[in-house]
């Protein structure tokens, strides 16, 4: 079954530093891979994705990713954090041929000055 | 200019009574889902519709029935509310659901069960 971990629960990081968030995936083909914000009282805004091709993926705000098959990972990166960036933060595998989108369960970045 | 709205943004209600929760997109997607983030913010689809027609149905108590007037609304009825209900509810929609376009989210409706 399709299934998408975040292993780090809450994240705190000084702003400034950079950051990198975990994800991985299981899936039975290539997947289609996203990442989204949410803000508080918000709704989710899509960061970025990964359909084919390049596996480093830029998205808005600075932020990356990076696809690894053979880790089956798409961890989000950013070199530098700035204070707006604290939210929460969602991996996403989509399931092709589908509508559906399966989340992983968040991480919350917290960014301190 | 809003892409996705829902109304409204919070509702608190009573054990057992009926709820309608709206939704519209002003982008011409042609899908359209609800999605439940319980209170450890896990993100659940409930159920998807595609140009009025449901896709979607996620084994959700059929004490929630979506209803679909056209392909820009899709609103979520829910009956005899229970305190296990209480959560974050999204509207989402993408342009062609199948080839997995990225879903824009409304900003979600809090329902408290009281």
């Amino acid at each position: 079954a399709q299934s998408v971990t975040q292993p780090d629960i809450h994240i705190t990081v000084s702003e400034g530093a950079s950051l990198e968030l975990r994800c991985n995936y299981s899936y039975g083909a290539t997947p289609y891979l996203f990442w989204y914000v949410q803000s508080p009282g918000q709704g989710l805004q899509l960061l970025l994705k990964y359909f084919s091709g390049d596996t480093l993926v830029q998205g808005i705000k600075g932020f990356e990713a990076e696809f690894k098959r053979s880790q089956s990972s798409f961890n989000l990166r950013k070199p530098s954090v700035h204070w707006s960036d604290a939210a929460e933060y969602f991996c996403a595998v989509g399931v092709r041929n589908t509508d559906k989108l399966i989340f992983g369960t968040g991480t919350r970045l917290q960014v301190f000055p | 200019d809003t892409a996705v709205s829902q109304t409204p943004k919070y509702l608190v209600t009573q054990m057992g009574n009926d709820k309608s929760i709206k939704c519209e997109q002003n982008l011409g997607h042609d899908t359209m889902y609800w999605y439940k983030q319980d209170s450890k913010k896990f993100l659940k689809i409930m159920f998807s519709y595609n140009n009025k027609e449901l896709i979607i149905n996620e084994t959700v108590p059929n004490r929630f029935s979506p209803k679909s007037p056209d392909k820009a609304h899709l609103n979520l009825h829910i009956n005899s509310l229970e305190l296990g209900d209480s959560a974050v509810y999204f509207c989402a929609s993408s342009p062609q659901g199948l080839d997995n376009q990225p879903q824009h989210f409304g900003d979600g409706t809090r329902l408290s069960i009281l």
